[in-house]
């Protein structure tokens, strides 16, 4: 069974870049994901599906400040010019058959 | 614009029945696979299970099998029940697409709606 695992919290500046990461447990390091974005007090986001070439497939209306990139079982995601807005908590997700798994989410804190 | 809403009673008493139901407006329930997905308060996402418009289904293991999905073409619903809830079923529950061409992908999300079980 996949697992993925996320750091519990990051910080970044006004302005700057962030770059989170969503970790595929042993043996499944060709597995695309997706990431979704969570504001205070508000449902998921979707931002887009990461595969393991690093082709990305970005929701309607997501700003070119936010990337994806992979690297062996590493899948990120990159938040460039960050905004005060961009404060949530950040989940990634992937799926075998027969089931669909999160990871525990990054909250992401806009200093 | 293709629009998710979930609906359903707010409040539960423990033993009893969790039903809720997802409305997808501006496309076709026929083209893709739903998904049920819910998070208590201050937690993280926990997927329950999908259902595709044959009534093909499948969930998490971890709800003891108290889970049923159900599909209605004619009303473009899915729902969902939850059998037996107790305190620990209190969440916000989403409903969420899955992408046609990745079955398993969530791509869109309805906002979601809170259920909490208190007698």
């Amino acid at each position: 069974q996949v697992v993925l695992t996320q750091t519990p919290s990051a910080s970044a500046s006004l302005g700057a870049s962030v770059k989170l990461t969503c970790t595929l447990s042993s043996g499944h390091s060709s597995y695309a994901i997706t990431w979704h974005q969570q504001q205070p007090q508000k449902g998921p986001r979707y931002l887009m599906q990461l595969n393991s070439d690093g082709s990305h497939i970005k929701g309607d209306g997501i700003p070119d400040r936010f990337s994806g990139s992979s690297s062996g079982a590493e899948r990120y995601l990159t938040i460039s010019s960050l905004q005060s807005e961009d404060e949530a908590d950040y989940y990634c997700q992937t799926w075998g058959t027969g089931n669909r798994v999160f990871g525990g989410g990054t909250k992401l804190t806009v200093l | 614009q293709v629009q998710l809403q979930e609906s359903g009673p707010g409040l539960v008493k423990p033993s009893e029945t969790l039903s809720l139901t997802c409305t997808i407006s501006g496309d076709s329930i026929t083209s893709y696979y739903w998904s049920w997905i819910r998070q208590p308060p201050g937690k993280g996402l926990e997927w329950i299970g999908y259902i595709y418009y044959s009534g093909s289904t499948n969930h998490n293991s971890s709800l003891k099998g108290r889970v049923t999905m159900s599909v209605d073409t004619s009303e473009n619903q899915v729902s969902l029940k939850v059998t037996s809830v107790t305190a620990a079923d209190t969440a916000v529950y989403y409903c969420a697409r899955e992408s046609y061409d990745s079955i398993g992908a969530f791509n869109l999300w309805g906002q979601g709606t809170l259920v909490t079980v208190s007698s």
